[in-house]
Formats: C-alpha cells, sequence, structure tokens
C-alpha cells in the first residue's frame, strides 16, 4: 500500500479554535511533511519530520505545531485557528531524505475552512 | 533566492495535440527537478524527476521532461494528450539533500479540449 492517508478530507474550524489534522502512512517511511496549498499559489512547505527530529520552515515558526507519535502518524496542530489559516493541507512522505531512488507520496490533503 | 516559475497559468490543448508545459528555475547548489499532478479533487501525484545524466526523463502516462542548465529549464511535454490529462500541473525544485523540500512553481492547470 503507497498511500498516504488524510483525514478528514473537509474540515471546519471557528476563529480562535484549535485545529488538529491528521496524517498516516504504513510504508514504514523515515520523513513526513506538511505543505499548504491557498487557491492559485504554489504549495508551501510547512514542516517535516525526520524519523523523531521536528524541522519546521522560519516563516511558519510559530504558527503550527506537529507531533509525530510513531513512525506511521503525523498530526499538524493549529493552536488558534485565523481566517488566514484556511487553505488545502497536504502531507507528504518518503522512505529517506534524499537518494535518486526515492520518491515522495502525498495524501488527497484535508481543506480547512476557518470561519 | 530560490524561485520557481511556471509561466503559463493555463493551457488549453484539443485531444491528440502535443502539448508542452514551461518551468524556469533559480537555485544553487544539487538539485532535483521534478513534476507533479494534480487531478481536481485529490492530493498531488509524482510524475518524474530529474537529478543527473541523460537530461530527458521519462515519467508516467508518457510524459518526458527535458533538463537544460544554460536555459535553467525544466519542461514538461507530452507528444499526444487524452482527457484525463487535464490537471494542474506543478514543477518543483529541492535540494539532493532533502527531496520533500520542495519549492514548488505555481502551477500550469491544462485543459483539453474533445
Amino acid at each position: 500500500d503507497t498511500t498516504v492517508k488524510q483525514n478528514p478530507r473537509y474540515k471546519l474550524a471557528r476563529v480562535g479554535k484549535p485545529v488538529n489534522l491528521i496524517c498516516s502512512q504504513t510504508m514504514n517511511h523515515d520523513t513526513m511533511y506538511w505543505y499548504q496549498k491557498k487557491p492559485n499559489q504554489a504549495p508551501k512547505l510547512l514542516l517535516f519530520y525526520y524519523d523523531k527530529i521536528l524541522n519546521r520552515e522560519a516563516d511558519t515558526f510559530e504558527k503550527f505545531q506537529s507531533s509525530r507519535p510513531n513512525n506511521s502518524f503525523c498530526s499538524l496542530y493549529i493552536g488558534s485557528a485565523g481566517l488566514e489559516y484556511s487553505a488545502m493541507y497536504l502531507c507528504a512522505s518518503s522512505r529517506k531524505l534524499g537518494g535518486s531512488q526515492n520518491t515522495l507520496y502525498f495524501g488527497a490533503g484535508t481543506r480547512l475552512s476557518v470561519l | 533566492t530560490q524561485t520557481v516559475s511556471q509561466s503559463d497559468a493555463h493551457v488549453t490543448v484539443f485531444e491528440g495535440d502535443s502539448v508542452e508545459l514551461r518551468c524556469n528555475y533559480s537555485y544553487g547548489g544539487s538539485i532535483y527537478l521534478s513534476w507533479y499532478i494534480q487531478h481536481h479533487g485529490h492530493g498531488l501525484q509524482f510524475l518524474l524527476k530529474y537529478y543527473s545524466g541523460n537530461p530527458v526523463v521519462q515519467g508516467v502516462n508518457g510524459f518526458e521532461a527535458e533538463f537544460s542548465k544554460s536555459d535553467s529549464s525544466f519542461h514538461l511535454r507530452k507528444a499526444s494528450v487524452h482527457w484525463s490529462d487535464s490537471a494542474v500541473y506543478f514543477c518543483a525544485v529541492s535540494p539532493n539533500y532533502n527531496q520533500g523540500k520542495l519549492i514548488f512553481g505555481q502551477g500550469t492547470k491544462l485543459s483539453i479540449k474533445p
């Protein structure tokens, strides 16, 4: 099974409330990524886990948290949602960080709407 | 500055036509170049990538892309498109030490007329 699963597909949240998005893969991949995609914009990397080590991009450092309690599961957490968080959130995984045979697999995404 | 530019936001062709989707990049260091496809309502799906060697790389469903160092380009081509190729196509660059650290272009929406 080479799929990355994201739940839920659609999520509605209220301004100021927390949001938790879930991603899972059963490919025993070392690395899991979260991207944010807004309409008519390029997907943007938010953070990634390599094994148990979390790396957050500098410009999103304080806006998003993540946890990876085991190899298969990774969550994206927003402590207090704002309207600007409305977007598609894409999870991806890869067996390792680099290498010519390495392939990145994306999930179908979770569309978050903040009202 | 690391950037990926896809000059065409929208391309429309007839079924059976050939198509080229353009991608130019600016990045220092050793990189991977890749293309992803996103069908409506779905996640991104890997098409192909280039790191070294033959500058023409073959991908799934008859797609190929050609790397040009002199032009800093990695254009995607298909000789004969099918209606199912209608989608948004993203070009991306990533450092060789972390292929998942992708910098994407804005995407090109490919529409196929019957």
